[in-house]
C-alpha cells in the first residue's frame, strides 16, 4: 500500500482480555518495528522484524506481549491478560532496509484503552 | 546505553518568532539522527534526518537542524514560526547496530501564541 496501515485505530478492552493489533507495512518493506507511546512520552521500542523473524524483541515488557509476522508482510501484536498500564498508543513503522539508512514510515497508531 | 534527551518539555513562542528545540544524544559511533513532528491524534511525520556529510540539514516546512558532534547535539530551528507548527516534536537516534531501532527523546510540546 501507499502507507503503513494500522487497525483498529481505537480499541477499548476490559482488563484481563486478549487483544490483537494489526500493522500492514508498505509493500516490499522488509523491516518492521513496533513502538509503544504512553501519554506525554516519546515512543518506546518494542520489537523489530527483518522479514519473518523477530530480530530484536528486547523491548517487549513481559511475556504477555507477543508479535508475529508469518509471511514477512503484515504483523500482529498480541497482548494477553491486558492490564490498565497497557493503555497507550501502539505505533508501527516499516523500512525498506536495515539500520535506518532508508528512513522509516510510521502508521497512525492504535490507541488502546484498558478499562 | 544510547539515549536522547530533550531538555525542554514545553515551549511557547509567538507567531513569526524564531524557534530552537534542543536535542542531545548519547551514542558510541556516528549517529543517524531524526526529528519527527506529531500533531494531536496523528502519527509521526519526518521533518529531517542526518546520516553524514553536511552538518546543517534542511527539512520540510522550513525546518533545519545542525549536527554538532562536539556537543552531541542536533538542535532543530525555524526562523519564523507559524501557528500551524504547534505540535509535539521528537528527536530520535537510530541504533543501526541493533537493526535500526529508533530511540526517542521524551518530546517537546510547542505552543504558538498569536
Amino acid at each position: 500500500g501507499a502507507g503503513v496501515s494500522q487497525t483498529p485505530s481505537n480499541k477499548v478492552t476490559e482488563k484481563g482480555k486478549y487483544v490483537e493489533l494489526r500493522c500492514d507495512p508498505i509493500s516490499g518493506h522488509t523491516a518492521l518495528y513496533w513502538y509503544r507511546q504512553s501519554l506525554g512520552q516519546g515512543p518506546e521500542f518494542l520489537i523489530y522484524f527483518q522479514g519473518t523473524g523477530a530480530a530484536d524483541d528486547s523491548g517487549l515488557p513481559n511475556d504477555r506481549f507477543f508479535a508475529v509476522r508469518p509471511e514477512g508482510s503484515v504483523s500482529t501484536l498480541k497482548i494477553q491478560r491486558t492490564e490498565r498500564g497497557d493503555s497507550a498508543v501502539y505505533l508501527c513503522a516499516s523500512s525498506g532496509g536495515t539500520g535506518g539508512i532508508r528512513g522509516y514510515t510510521f502508521g497512525s497508531g492504535t490507541r488502546l484503552t484498558v478499562v | 546505553a544510547q539515549s536522547v534527551t530533550q531538555p525542554d518539555i514545553h515551549i511557547t513562542v509567538s507567531e513569526g518568532a524564531s524557534l530552537e528545540l534542543r536535542c542531545n544524544y548519547s551514542y558510541g559511533a556516528t549517529p543517524y539522527l531524526f526529528w519527527y513532528v506529531q500533531s494531536p491524534g496523528q502519527g509521526l511525520q519526518l521533518l529531517l534526518k542526518y546520516f553524514s556529510g553536511d552538518t546543517l540539514v534542511q527539512g520540510i516546512k522550513g525546518f533545519e537542524a545542525e549536527f554538532k558532534r562536539s556537543q552531541s547535539s542536533f538542535n532543530l530551528r525555524k526562523p519564523s514560526v507559524h501557528w500551524s507548527d504547534a505540535a509535539e516534536y521528537f528527536c530520535a537516534v537510530a541504533d543501526y547496530n541493533q537493526g535500526g531501532k529508533l530511540i526517542f527523546g521524551q518530546g517537546t510540546e510547542l505552543s504558538v501564541k498569536p
